[in-house]
């Protein structure tokens, strides 16, 4: 069974702080994503790869960096962490294709004060 | 997760037909969203459900929280269709945990 792996799975961190969520994927899938969950805006876009050391803006990047150092890692990177931010996320890997499935990880609750 | 298990995993509907797919929940779950992946990676909201049915233009989706599933049905399939759909259901006792399907890819033909 594909597997995603996030974590942390919560972290509360102090506004102008950095944070970085990380993502393993044991799937060898090309692609992973990075989404936010809030209320009221389903599951948005922030970044993605097609490959290690690929990084592509999604839908929402400001405020986000992206790095893909290997197949099977995918962080997400809050440099100067804002309230705003405090959210759900949610890491995915798929394979390549527009009509790819996607295997979602558990999500990291982030917290920001 | 393996608390949702969508199927099928794909399906091929040719213009004009329609099918549906569905999502079975191992636990009670308290809303169900329904997806549709674009060619980048996002993800477009189909439907929110906390209960019942709801129906927009040729998809109908309805959750059931005692039965444990929710389905998504698509009538007068279109070539536009295609794609792939997620199900995604909210954890009854922390709406931010969501567990999600693994994905349906529609494929529709002439």
């Amino acid at each position: 069974e594909a597997a995603v792996t996030q974590s942390p799975r919560n972290k509360v961190a102090v506004t102008g702080g950095k944070v970085t969520l990380s993502c393993n994927q044991t799937n060898n899938h090309n692609n992973m994503y990075w989404y936010r969950q809030d209320t009221g805006h389903g599951l948005r876009l922030i970044h993605y790869s097609y490959g290690a050391g690929s990084t592509e803006k999604g839908d929402i990047p400001d405020g986000y960096k992206a790095s893909r150092p290997s197949q099977e890692n995918f962080s997400l990177i809050l440099e100067l962490a804002t309230p705003s931010q405090t959210s759900v996320y949610f890491c995915a890997s798929g394979d390549r294709g527009s009509n790819e499935r996607l295997f979602f990880g558990h999500g990291t609750k982030l917290s920001v004060l | 997760g393996d608390q949702v298990e969508q199927s099928p995993s794909a399906l091929s509907l040719h213009e004009g037909t329609g099918s549906a797919l569905r999502c079975n929940f191992t636990t009670t779950m308290r809303a169900v969203q329904w997806f549709r992946k674009n060619s980048r990676g996002s993800l477009i909201n189909l439907f929110y459900l906390a209960s019942g049915t709801k129906e927009n233009g040729r998809l109908k989706s309805a959750f059931d929280s005692k039965e444990r599933y929710s389905t998504l049905h698509i009538r007068d399939a279109q070539l536009e269709d295609s794609g792939t759909y997620f199900c995604a259901a909210e954890d009854v006792s922390n709406y931010n945990v969501l567990y999600f399907g693994s994905g349906t890819k529609l494929t529709v033909e002439p």
